[in-house]
């Protein structure tokens, strides 16, 4: 089945650009999507197709997705993004439905 | 706005089985995707499972595939999770969660998500 990695953590001072990376081959073939999720809550989602965002989503959200990494930009961090976030890819060789590890952002 | 709310918490003995519903309201439903993922505490996501109401056919993940059922009521825009055979491991949060249909397509992100239902598996 198709694997997909996350680090652990990221920490980041307020004011400052968190990016946090999705490893996989070849993922940048693939569709990426992006979840935030608060302790005791539900994910929710902040980024779809790689780079969009749904509405209510602030504008300093963003993402990339190219060669064996996609990455989640959080720019201008505030202390409300301190979550878990997750990325999920749809691979057509095994489920559809591919989760990463999971980051614990951090502000510092 | 489609909305998902699941059903209350519960406890279960090891070799026993679990149903959750998800019940949609709002927006469409028949051409979605419901989608079940679960978290065990302190742990990632985990998709299980999913079906599309208008065609009724379930898609179960590979390590759910022998233990795992879901089912959608179209009159009450309820989709149920059903696990069996449960062992401890299996404790924890369980999510419905939609994937739209939009333009003619079957997106893949999952938006929006249940509250979630929290499963515990304990003698």
């Amino acid at each position: 089945s198709y694997v997909v990695t996350q680090p652990t953590s990221v920490s980041v001072a307020p004011g400052q650009t968190a990016r946090i990376t999705c490893g996989g081959k070849n993922i940048g073939s693939k569709t990426v999507h992006w979840y935030q999720q608060k302790p005791g809550q539900a994910p929710v989602l902040v980024v779809y197709d790689d780079s969009d965002r749904p509405s209510g989503i602030p504008e300093r959200i963003s993402g990339s997705n190219s060669g064996n990494t996609a990455t989640l930009i959080i720019s201008r961090v505030e202390a409300g993004d301190e979550a878990d976030y997750f990325c999920q890819v749809r691979d057509s060789s095994s489920d559809p439905y591919v989760f990463g590890t999971g980051t614990k952002v951090s502000v510092l | 706005q489609v909305q998902l709310v699941q059903s209350g918490a519960e406890l279960k003995k090891p070799g026993s089985s679990v149903m959750v519903s998800c019940k949609a309201s709002g927006g469409s439903f028949s051409n979605s995707s419901i989608n079940w993922v679960r978290q065990a505490p302190g742990k990632g996501l985990e998709w299980m499972g999913g079906i599309i109401p208008i065609f009724g056919t379930p898609n179960y993940a590979q390590t759910f595939q022998d233990r795992v059922t879901i089912i959608v009521d179209e009159f009450t825009t309820t989709t149920y999770m059903r696990l069996s055979s449960l062992r401890s491991e299996d404790t924890a949060v369980y999510y419905c969660a939609r994937s739209p249909f939009r333009g003619g397509i079957q997106h893949t992100w999952l938006d929006p998500w249940g509250q979630g239902t929290l499963v515990t598996v304990s003698s």
